[in-house]
């Protein structure tokens, strides 16, 4: 039993490159979410999706963008890199909005030189 | 105003002794309260809900104050692999997290 696997794990990004982060959940779960948790920060929520086809926009959704075409799947694009994108990322997923079985992926580290 | 905030530590205990957290929520609406878990450099875990009723877990217990708007997490004689961060979560519709306890149980 897998869980939330995300890929990749680790990256490091020119300023300016694009890349896909991806999210799958093998727990037939509605609802997926994207985080991004810095220093002192905490989990701020970037985007998230309560269902297949859907997106929403979270607390700081700006130069990102989302997609949930298969419902195992919720995709998070950065088109154009910044420094202040360097973060580490965080997929979830849950069976409700009420958080049953809400699970995070182990995260991808993501550096923006 | 933040809606859920929490006292950053870091809280230096050694081990064997109790330590207890506080989480205030903003919105009295708030409909589910849990605690989680993150080990550094690793993703959060559901620790353990909490009931108005208080919840127990061996040496884990939460308590949820309404009236006060607080939630609580109480650890008894800490053991060195407690050092974690401990991050509050309050459920109003979304999810909203505070920005985490750091806990440290010195030998």
């Amino acid at each position: 039993n897998a869980g939330v696997t995300q890929t990749p794990k680790f990256r490091v990004l020119k300023t300016g490159q694009s890349m896909t982060l991806l999210c799958a959940q093998d727990m037939n779960h509605e609802y997926m979410y994207w985080y991004r948790q810095d220093p002192g920060m905490g989990l701020r929520l970037i985007h998230y999706s309560v269902g297949e086809g859907t997106t929403a926009k979270g607390e700081v959704p700006d130069g990102y963008n989302v997609s949930r075409l298969k419902k195992q799947n919720f995709l998070l694009g950065l088109e154009s890199a910044a420094p202040s994108q360097t973060s580490v990322y965080f997929c979830a997923s849950s069976y409700s909005s009420l958080g049953d079985g809400y699970t995070f992926g182990s995260g991808t580290r993501l550096t923006v030189v | 105003r933040k809606e859920v905030e929490q006292d950053p530590g870091p809280f230096n205990v050694p081990e064997g002794a109790t330590v207890a957290f506080n989480c205030t929520y903003s919105n009295s609406a708030s409909q589910s309260f849990f605690w989680y878990r993150q080990d550094c450099r690793k993703e959060p875990k559901l620790l353990m809900s909490v009931y108005s009723s208080g919840n127990e877990d061996g040496r884990f217990t939460a308590q949820l104050n309404r009236a006060s708007q607080y939630i609580s997490l109480l650890i008894r004689d800490s053991k060195l692999s407690d050092s974690a961060t401990y991050l509050c979560v309050v459920i109003l519709n979304k999810f909203y997290f505070g920005s985490g306890t750091k806990l440290n149980v010195k030998p």
